[in-house]
């Protein structure tokens, strides 16, 4: 089945400062790719999501890149805000119904 | 939030105890999913569901059944709980099987002493 890495487990960042948080998948198969917030004690979120045929997509302060050949995508948040405090999780789908999640990255924007 | 409700919240069992949580819908979404979240492993998906009667496996079934006899409601079954089964489970519902938003129950707290 589908492996996903995620990296780091945990980051730390000023208010202000952007945060990038990493992803592999191992499955070549996998062409959609979300990204999930979730807060402390809340059910996750889709944040944005981006599909095999496009290299990047960006909606306001976040942006994720993908590199199909490397089999690697990203997140990066630009300009964070303490609201943006969270765990955030990548997925990778291979077909349908499946979707496969990263560990998660418990990121921390100081105020 | 989409009209996704679990039950129960929180439920404390004991081992060998069978248990059923349940999930059910208000948005009329053909799929379901039932997915457990535990540290260090994120979400693994137990079993799935693309219809009524109709279901599959996930990535983590062993243990696990379930039942969808409407469109509205997923059951999970433990049919012997074991304390490796400790989690918080989450139902999501989607609209499309492929590439789609996953919108998430507030998500069921298992304790198996």
């Amino acid at each position: 089945g589908e492996n996903v890495e995620q990296h780091p487990s945990t980051l730390s960042v000023q208010e202000g400062d952007s945060a990038v948080i990493k992803c592999t998948y191992s499955d070549s198969a996998s062409n959609y790719f979300p990204w999930y917030k979730q807060e402390l004690g809340k059910r996750p979120q889709l944040i944005i999501d981006i599909r095999s045929n496009v290299g990047e997509k960006k909606d306001q302060r976040i942006a994720v890149t993908l590199n199909k050949t490397a089999k690697h995508f990203s997140l990066h948040i630009t300009e964070t805000q303490p609201e943006d405090s969270a765990v955030y999780f990548c997925a990778a789908s291979p077909r349908a119904n499946n979707l496969f999640f990263g560990t998660g990255t418990r990121l921390t924007v100081i105020p | 939030d989409a009209g996704i409700t679990q039950s129960p919240r929180h439920k404390v069992t004991e081992t060998g105890t069978p248990v059923t949580l349940r999930c059910h819908q208000t948005e009329n979404h053909r799929y379901m999913y039932w997915y457990r979240q535990d540290p260090g492993h994120g979400l693994r998906l137990i079993h799935y569901s693309y219809g009524v009667k109709d279901t599959d496996k996930g990535e983590v079934s062993d243990g696990y059944s379930v039942s969808r006899s409407k469109t509205e409601d997923f059951l999970l079954t433990l049919e012997s709980a074991t304390s490796s089964q400790t989690s918080v489970y989450f139902c999501a519902i989607s609209e499309t099987s492929e590439g789609g938003e996953l919108f998430f129950g507030e998500g069921s707290r298992l304790t198996v002493l």
